[in-house]
């Protein structure tokens, strides 16, 4: 069965310290990879997009990494305003199959 | 692009009642999504339509659930006979008609049954 698991599920980190979100996957055929961030409340914002192992993309302080089992989220030097909850999920035939997240909070 | 609107943003009903939400996608975009979030989980998929054409259904669809998109813009989500467990927060994607295009979200429904 093909399912898409995060760790850690809360993660507390100091303003400036870098540290990585894992995203571990299963999946018959990846269509896309893709993270989100969700706010308190808010729905589900698009970060990036990765369709193949090796691939990399970089917005701001995040970078998304891509292997054939498993997705990284980079964070270099947070802020509080980083505090979110990252949500990966998998491109399946239409629909997103989602992780269950990562708590993320960035202590000043 | 003004984004994915939902509403209500909450709804508060007693058991047994009848509930609808809408969900206006961003106007170019052909597919629209609905899901359901529970707190500490990650979306799951509800139902997606291309245009007017519902295609796929989760089989967590129980028969009180049904979804419209008439002329293939704005979306309604109807719960019939609420319960308990379909307290969740209800969301609605869009995106492009080409593969594998980001969904895009709106802030979502958030529903409590009393």
């Amino acid at each position: 069965e093909d399912q898409v698991t995060q760790s850690p599920e809360a993660l507390r980190l100091q303003e400036g310290e870098s540290s990585s979100l894992n995203c571990s996957y299963t999946v018959s055929g990846l269509r896309g990879l893709f993270w989100y961030r969700q706010d308190p409340g808010k729905g589900p914002e698009f970060l990036f997009t990765l369709y193949s192992a090796g691939e990399e993309k970089e917005k701001e302080r995040l970078k998304a990494t891509l292997t054939k089992k498993e997705s990284f989220l980079h964070i270099t030097a947070p802020k509080p305003e980083d505090s979110a909850t990252y949500l990966c999920a998998f491109q399946g035939a239409q629909k997103l199959v989602f992780g269950q997240g990562t708590r993320l909070t960035i202590n000043p | 692009d003004t984004g994915v609107s939902q509403n209500p943003r909450h709804k508060i009903t007693k058991r047994g009642q009848n509930v609808t939400f809408r969900c206006d996608p961003i106007s170019e975009h052909n597919r629209l999504y609905w899901y359901r979030q529970t707190l500490g989980q990650g979306p799951e998929f509800l139902t997606y339509f291309q245009n007017e054409a519902q295609l796929e259904k989760s089989r967590l669809l129980s028969d009180r659930f049904s979804a419209e998109r008439p002329k293939g813009s704005f979306s309604t989500l109807e719960i019939q006979r609420t319960e308990q467990g379909d307290s969740a927060m209800y969301l609605c994607a869009s995106s492009k008609g080409q593969p594998n295009q980001p969904q895009h979200f709106g802030d979502g429904t958030r529903l409590s049954i009393l």
